[in-house]
């Protein structure tokens, strides 16, 4: 079975701007989470889909926001990008159903200059 | 908040010896816990994960050791290897709470010198 994909894998942009990353996860699994991984803060939570719908969310501003598509693929917008947002954007997927082991998949760069 | 406690931040171990990486949480609903492994540009990868049913779980040279009563769960990777070099998470979760929102560990940079 094909891994959890992330496109693009690198991004820069600049203040204000936003920017819209892209989750695919693996075959059958319907449960997609994102999460920042920074050095200082390290992994964080930003938010759960299932079957179309946020089901848990993290501690960030509403300037976070994602989607999930009927075929389970998601995405993740952040609004008026801000230099703090620079980091990398993980995207884990899991089978559902009380099943929590979680597959991430490579990430994607993000720097905001 | 940190809802887990993740120690040492760094750890260097001769080649075939014992890394042992700690873990500390407080919130007693937690009741899943794995531990992830990441190599510089990758994802993490799951390492093996313990419920607090069980004191002890093996896979190969990667042990959890989990102490309930003491909120407290450690990973031991036994025969250290320099392939094992990398960044280890450990995490927590509670389903019945929050989903399978993790909550992860500030992470362990281990180096396996040869």
């Amino acid at each position: 079975k094909a891994g959890v994909t992330q496109t693009p894998r690198y991004l820069i942009k600049t203040r204000g701007q936003q920017v819209t990353l892209s989750c695919s996860p693996i075959s059958g699994h319907r449960s997609v989470s994102w999460y920042q991984q920074t050095p200082g803060q390290g992994l964080q939570f930003l938010f759960e889909y299932f079957s179309e719908t946020q089901r848990n969310k993290g501690n960030f501003p509403g300037r976070f926001s994602g989607r999930q598509f009927s075929n389970s693929r998601s995405e993740m917008n952040v609004s008026t990008l801000e230099l703090g947002d620079s980091a990398l954007y993980l995207c884990a997927s899991s089978l559902g159903r009380g099943k929590e082991t979680q597959y991430f998949g490579p990430g994607t760069r993000l720097l905001v200059l | 908040q940190q809802q887990v406690k993740q120690s040492p931040q760094s750890l260097i171990v001769q080649k075939g010896g014992i890394s042992i990486i700690n873990c500390a949480y407080e919130n007693t609903a937690f009741d899943y816990f794995p531990w992830y492994q990441q190599f510089p540009g990758k994802g993490p990868a799951l390492l093996i994960a313990i419920r607090p049913d069980v004191s002890e779980k093996k896979e190969g040279r990667f042990t959890i050791s989990f102490n309930k009563s003491a909120k407290q769960f450690s990973l031991h990777i036994m025969d250290s290897q320099p392939g094992d070099s990398a960044t280890y998470f450990c995490a927590a979760s509670s389903f019945r709470n929050s989903g399978y929102a993790l909550n992860f560990g500030k992470g362990t940079s281990l180096l396996v010198t040869p």
